[in-house]
């Protein structure tokens, strides 16, 4: 059983398209995060979300926006891809008050051309 | 977040042990030391964290100066499988939420056979 999927693995699309990355979490974790790796292997923090609240790293566009239909489930939409927003996207999910540390998906790799 | 200082990069031969060290020397109090590595291509994986004093699991080994201002991660038998970026990260609390983890560069362990 996979703790967190994220699909697609891969996604090649052109500028200005708009995508979205589907994550899920089977460990009943309450609280789910969006990271962006670029070409660097720099690992940033994009958002954090649980029933409570919405935590944005100021330093993500707008164009960026996390939508959860439920607690096991926070996805990834992006609106007028740029170039630059080429890089791998990692979900992670965690429990609140827990001790184990995040669980982290495989990654998506975004390739706009 | 407190900051932390890694070396760049680590060798280890096979069947030996790796000590990674780890610099944290503005740690506050309630800041625990969180480790992750990334093997190639994958999601993050947590490995261990403490607070103050010494843990062990299945993975490792993290050791925490008395002082708290460094730790030490000891993989106790590496193997090429070892072969990752290690992250050192030291956060508040060890819950989740807006205690969000903040990566820095890591160091590279490659594990020579």
């Amino acid at each position: 059983d996979t703790a967190v999927s994220q699909t697609p693995k891969y996604l090649v699309t052109q500028m200005g398209n708009d995508k979205s990355i589907k994550c899920e979490q089977n460990l009943g974790h309450d609280t789910m995060y969006w990271y962006k790796q670029d070409s660097k292997k720099f690992l940033k923090i994009m958002f954090s979300y649980n029933n409570k609240e919405l935590i944005i790293n100021e330093t993500v566009p707008n164009r960026f926006s996390p939508k959860s239909p439920d607690k096991a489930h926070l996805n990834l939409h992006i609106n007028s891809l740029e170039l630059g927003d080429s890089a791998v996207y990692f979900c992670a999910s965690s429990q609140e008050g827990g001790n184990y540390g995040y669980t982290f998906g495989s990654g998506t790799r975004l390739t706009v051309v | 977040d407190a900051k932390t200082t890694q070396p760049p990069s680590m060798d280890c031969a096979e069947g030996r042990a790796a000590n990674l060290p780890c610099n944290h020397s503005t740690i506050s109090g309630n800041e625990y030391v969180y480790w992750y590595r990334q093997i190639h291509s994958q999601g993050p994986q947590y490995i261990i964290h403490g607070l103050k004093n010494n843990e062990t699991n299945e993975m490792a080994s993290l050791i925490i100066t008395e002082d708290r201002k460094s730790s030490t991660l000891i993989l106790p038998h590496a193997t090429l499988r070892d072969t990752a970026v290690y992250y050192c990260i030291v956060r508040v609390g060890g819950g989740a939420g807006s205690y969000q983890l903040t990566f820095g560069k890591g160091t590279k362990l490659s594990v020579i056979p």
